[in-house]
């Protein structure tokens, strides 16, 4: 099975900073990646989907690139309420694999 | 609007069995694939199966593999996991999420989860 790695695992950064987390894939899977939201005790909440597209009532300060291995999620301009755990999660084929987390912590 | 409410969670000895439901609303439950994913607590998200719309094909991470059953009622618009053989590592909240209707998964919409404690 394909193993999803997020990089890194926590990061600590300031209100206005721009922030880029990264997933990588163990093997290609093109452009099927999407990224979630978490905030403590409530249930993920769809960012992106297909590597680059922002889902319906995501600001735009978020945006997602890559494809095959690499990809990465920014977030431009850190509001206080992007404070939160981000996972990617492939979406080609089951098994759908989320990486492991990155907690995004205010400095 | 959509709504997916997750129920039947609770404590269970290892061993045991236990039966999830998740009752769909604000949607056409029948045109959509239907995924379950766990988190344990502390931890990080795990898919761990999804249904097709008209239940006729499913899978799963392997290791629920011959021990957790999803299955569907569009009638009833609800989803449902079958759990047997539960052990200490299938301790979370299992939430319930609306998945695609053709293409790619993505998990649109989810519950607000029900937990599941494995424990003697």
């Amino acid at each position: 099975d394909i193993q999803m790695t997020q990089s890194p695992s926590s990061l600590s950064a300031s209100v206005g900073d721009r922030v880029t987390i990264t997933c990588r894939a163990s093997q290609s899977i093109n452009n099927y990646l999407n990224w979630y939201q978490q905030k403590p005790g409530k249930a993920p909440n769809l960012l992106i989907y297909g590597a680059s597209s922002l889902q319906s009532g995501v600001p735009s300060r978020f945006s997602g690139s890559g494809s095959g291995t690499y990809f990465t999620l920014t977030i431009n301009s850190l509001q206080p309420e992007d404070f939160a755990t981000y996972y990617c999660q492939k979406s080609d084929r089951t098994p759908l694999t989320f990486g492991g987390g990155t907690k995004v912590e205010i400095k | 609007e959509v709504q997916l409410v997750e129920s039947g969670g609770g404590l269970v000895q290892p061993g045991g069995s236990l039966r999830l439901s998740c009752a769909a609303s604000g949607f056409a439950f029948s045109n959509y694939w239907m995924s379950w994913v766990r988190q344990a607590p502390g931890k990080g998200l795990e898919w761990v199966a999804n249904i097709k719309q008209d239940g006729g094909e499913t899978a799963y991470v392997e290791s629920v593999k011959g021990r957790f059953t999803i299955s569907r009622d569009n009638a009833k618009k609800s989803l449902y996991l079958q759990m047997s053989t539960l052990r200490a590592e299938d301790t979370a909240l299992y939430y319930c999420a609306r998945d695609k209707e053709v293409g790619p998964s993505l998990l649109d919409f989810w519950g607000q989860g029900t937990p599941v404690t494995v424990s003697s």
